[in-house]
């Protein structure tokens, strides 16, 4: 398997500019998670989907941020409009169960950064 | 709510020396524990995790756990490590709660370094 693939890999954009970001998790993976690292907040979890659905994004910092999983094998983080302190590294993960106890599978993230 | 504190942010070390990354965390209920590796510009790779039974746990590359439930510890060893060991280490927790979806607390991190 290829493993969770995210593009774009890198990004520059200036601030105020829309800026969507990729995801396809592994194939029969029911769990999607959105994660932000940055070096001040270090991982911080964003949103969760399970079966496609939105489960829990307590973690979306504010409604400039929004996330879809319209099927299985995609989902979307989309930033809307975008501000220097959005600058970050942005992993996707996928798991192959529900239950705490699975591995996530990361991507190599896609590393933003708003000008 | 549960928390994780890593408590060196940074280990050098000299080829085939020993380490140990140090891990404490604080939760209300009973967590599952996961060790995960960062490579340089990639993803986040599981090295190892507690989900139940023996305490001493065995992962990828030679590394091994050890879950201390009376010091809310989780410490990561290595007895001999290499130079493409360098990375930073994150340790991170998930509750057990029942309906629970596996969201993950990580520490700060530790990055090692290997000397030659």
């Amino acid at each position: 398997d290829a493993g969770v693939i995210q593009s774009p890999r890198h990004e520059v954009t200036e601030m105020g500019q829309e800026v969507t970001l990729r995801c396809k998790p592994i194939s029969g993976h029911n769990s999607l998670f959105w994660y932000r690292q940055t070096m001040m907040r270090g991982l911080e979890l964003l949103i969760y989907f399970n079966n496609n659905v939105p489960i829990d994004d307590s973690g979306m910092p504010e409604d400039r941020f929004s996330a879809k999983m319209p099927n299985a094998s995609f989902s979307t983080l989309k930033i809307q409009p975008s501000e220097p302190r959005d600058s970050a590294v942005y992993f996707c993960a996928s798991s192959l169960g529900t239950g705490s106890q699975e591995t996530q599978y990361f991507g190599p993230g896609t590393r933003l950064l708003v000008l | 709510a549960q928390s994780v504190t890593q408590l060196d942010s940074q280990v050098p070390v000299f080829e085939e020396a020993p380490v140990e990354l140090r891990c404490n965390y604080s939760s209300s209920v009973s967590v599952y524990l996961f060790w995960y590796v960062q490579y340089p510009n990639q993803g986040l790779q599981l090295l190892l995790k507690y989900l139940s039974g023996s305490t001493l746990v065995k992962g990828i590359n030679g590394f091994e756990a050890e879950f201390n439930k009376s010091q809310t510890s989780f410490h990561l060893r290595k007895p001999s490590v290499h130079i493409s060991d360098t990375a930073e280490y994150f340790c991170a927790v998930s509750d057990q709660l029942p309906g629970s979806y596996g969201k993950l607390t990580f520490g700060q991190g530790t990055i090692l370094t290997v000397h030659p």
